[in-house]
């Protein structure tokens, strides 16, 4: 699976929104790009995929690059309860396969 | 999504003993489980990968005989923590595979031992 590279941190006002870049230039033609984020003691949360085109939820928007090489993910009114630490992992969509955490960028939305 | 339970949500437990964590799968069957295991302001590292009805596959470095791995059922995988050590001490997290065109993980919220 592909190596991606995220902000450390990032800090946020509630209300506004939140834009979570990540970098994967190794990525696969047959490989997604996966969101999830962890708040404090608890299991991660699914929040979006997607392959090449934008995505949107009830959660968030997913941005990819055309050349597929990084992405944005957009939490579009950020709230207190958005403060999570948000892991972009990258890989195929089948075969059971493991998820790869790196680091993640740990969120602080702000009051 | 997926709705995913473990139990029990902590655990406190002396040197020596064994400890069993249950993962079930509320809403679907789930062919394979994963195990992670996360310390103190790290990031999850997958322990092993539980397949219903066949041996679990561990990754590099886990003992699998300190860390017992059952997936009877399609819903039900437990992690057995065998003879615990302070070092044990961490919050242990399963996630099932939700298929179809486009595979998801969904996670559970985690079981925290510490071991005394």
């Amino acid at each position: 699976d592909a190596k991606t590279t995220q902000p450390t941190s990032m800090d946020c006002a509630e209300g506004r929104a939140a834009n979570l870049p990540c970098n994967h230039s190794t990525i696969s033609g047959n490989e997604y790009v996966y969101w999830y984020r962890q708040i404090h003691s608890q299991g991660p949360q699914y929040i979006i995929h997607g392959l090449k085109n934008n995505e949107t939820n009830e959660m968030a928007s997913l941005i990819i690059t055309e050349d597929r090489k990084s992405s944005t993910l957009i939490l579009p009114h950020a709230t207190l309860r958005d403060t999570a630490v948000y892991y972009c992992i990258v890989r195929v969509s089948q075969g059971a396969q493991k998820l790869v955490f790196g680091q993640g960028t740990r969120l602080t939305i702000n009051p | 999504g997926a709705v995913v339970s473990q139990h029990p949500s902590w655990v406190i437990c002396k040197s020596g003993t064994s400890v069993k964590i249950e993962c079930r799968s509320l809403d679907f069957q789930a062919t394979t489980m994963f195990w992670y295991r996360q310390f103190p302001k790290q990031s999850l590292m997958l322990m092993a990968t539980s397949n219903e009805g066949s041996k679990a596959t561990y990754e590099q470095g886990v003992e699998k005989d300190k860390f017992l791995i059952n997936h009877a059922s399609l819903t039900l995988s437990t992690l057995t923590v065998t003879s615990a050590h302070p070092e044990d001490s961490s919050f242990y997290i399963c996630s099932v595979t939700r298929g179809g065109l486009i595979e998801t993980q969904y996670f559970g919220p985690g079981t925290r031992l510490l071991v005394l």
